[in-house]
């Protein structure tokens, strides 16, 4: 099964409202990144959350970390329709040198 | 300057051809990842470049998968006697160094096989 577990599957919302995804991991590791992508082509990084760390904002981005409870959340606020696209939440294991993606939410934002 | 380069965008093949799928890195990055990508699916691992060491091909699903790369530059990944459930987006990513680091993605090749 996938390191990374993505929850919701698919969220709809309106323009202006705020978008939570989370991600749940199984194992140890380093640091979780969130990535986007759009139209299923390449990924965009998004942002890095480092274990020792809880929380860190970037724009309209609050990502948070529970190493405790092995999980992870992006929250969009404001959300725009051009924020409509995937989110994948992606993970080390450990310290891998490799990532490995959950399967992603899939968002959107209806203007 | 230049992102991730792939080639080609789309590429629709017969089955049991074999197929070539190229890819830019970013000039400096070091290590280069491939992965497969099925309709509404995550990303699934390939293989993983890094320097001049062996590459860590634990994830590619048959033998008729093989991938090489060239220095720090071009890598190709080729499958050989395609089936239909080899149909997907290919994704390569690059990174400065390996490990916990930022991956940055090509806009992958989207293979149909027919």
């Amino acid at each position: 099964s996938q390191q990374g577990e993505e929850d919701p599957q698919a969220l709809s919302i309106q323009e202006g409202e705020n978008a939570t995804m989370n991600c749940s991991y199984k194992t140890s590791i380093n640091n979780l990144q969130w990535y986007r992508q759009n139209s299923g082509r390449g990924l965009v990084h998004l942002i890095l959350i480092r274990s020792n760390e809880r929380e860190k904002h970037s724009g309209r981005l609050r990502v948070t970390l529970d190493t405790s409870k092995k999980s992870s959340s992006l929250l969009i606020t404001a959300s725009r329709a051009a924020d409509t696209a995937s989110y994948f939440c992606a993970t080390d294991l450990g310290g891998s040198e490799k990532l490995v993606f959950g399967k992603g939410t899939k968002l959107t934002v209806n203007p | 300057g230049a992102g991730v380069s792939q080639s080609p965008s789309n590429k629709v093949t017969e089955k049991g051809k074999d197929v070539e799928l190229r890819c830019d890195p970013i000039s400096g990055h070091t290590a280069l990842y491939w992965y497969r990508q099925r309709l509404g699916q995550g990303l699934e691992f390939l293989i993983y470049f890094q320097g001049n060491s062996a590459p860590d091909k634990s994830g590619l699903p048959s033998d008729r998968f093989s991938a090489e790369r060239t220095g720090e530059s071009v890598s190709t990944l080729t499958i050989q006697r395609t089936q239909q459930e080899d149909s997907a987006v290919y994704l390569c990513a690059s990174s400065l160094v390996p490990g916990s680091y930022e991956q940055y993605f090509g806009p992958g090749t989207r293979l149909t096989v027919t």
